[in-house]
């Protein structure tokens, strides 16, 4: 089955320090990656996706590359802020287009100091 | 607003009660789902349903059944709750066979069962 393995929290950082959050993933044939941010007592919302290997999707400074070699998709920020401070979900869909829904990793609290 | 709708934001009751919890899109999706966040933050869906299909995760109690009157919603009702169904539930919906461009999710729903 799909399976998304990303880097337990929380994770506290300084304002401004580059920020790297891990996530590898196990999936049969060839699933859409993806992004999503929660804020505290807020719903999900997506950050950013990806659909096919070695395509980079980026949003608010946020970039993750998908890549197939190593089954991974890591988050990246070069400069985080304080309004950055939430949980980070790694998720995959797979490309069959079923109805099978996410597959979530455990999540990622990032802690931004000022 | 275009959006995942879900009511109500909050919901305090006693156990053994029967309770739903409502959810509407106006994305004009075809596939729509229902997600559970335990405490420690991590998501698992529970059901996904398009005018097709229904599939059910098999952890799933049968106490919680989905609703669909038509496309745009899908409503949970949980029977004969239970402390362990505390949580915050968030419906979400896509478009198969568009899975690529993500999953759009509701503000969610904070159970409480005391």
């Amino acid at each position: 089955g799909n399976s998304v393995t990303q880097m337990e929290g929380p994770v506290t950082l300084s304002e401004e320090a580059f920020l790297t959050i891990n996530c590898t993933y196990t999936a049969t044939g060839y699933p859409s990656l993806f992004w999503y941010v929660q804020y505290p007592g807020e719903g999900l919302q997506l950050l950013l996706k990806a659909t096919k290997a070695d395509d980079k999707g980026s949003n608010k400074g946020f970039e993750a590359t998908y890549r197939k070699e190593t089954t991974s998709f890591h988050l990246e920020k070069g400069s985080v802020q304080v309004s950055d401070s939430a949980v980070y979900f790694c998720a995959l869909s797979d490309s069959g287009g079923g109805a099978d829904g996410l597959t979530f990793g455990k999540g990622t609290h990032l802690i931004i100091q000022p | 607003d275009t959006a995942v709708s879900q009511t109500p934001k909050y919901l305090v009751t006693q156990m053994g009660n029967d309770k739903s919890i409502k959810c509407e899109q106006n994305l004009g999706h075809d596939t729509m789902y229902w997600y559970k966040q335990d405490s420690k933050k991590f998501l698992k869906i529970m059901f996904s349903y398009n005018n097709k299909e229904l599939i059910i995760n098999e952890t799933v109690p049968n106490r919680f059944s989905p609703k669909s009157p038509d496309k745009a919603h899908l409503n949970l009702h949980i029977n004969s709750l239970e402390l362990g169904d505390s949580a915050v539930y968030f419906c979400a919906s896509s478009l198969q066979g568009a899975v690529s461009y993500g999953y759009t999710f509701g503000s969610g729903t904070r159970l409480t069962v005391v």
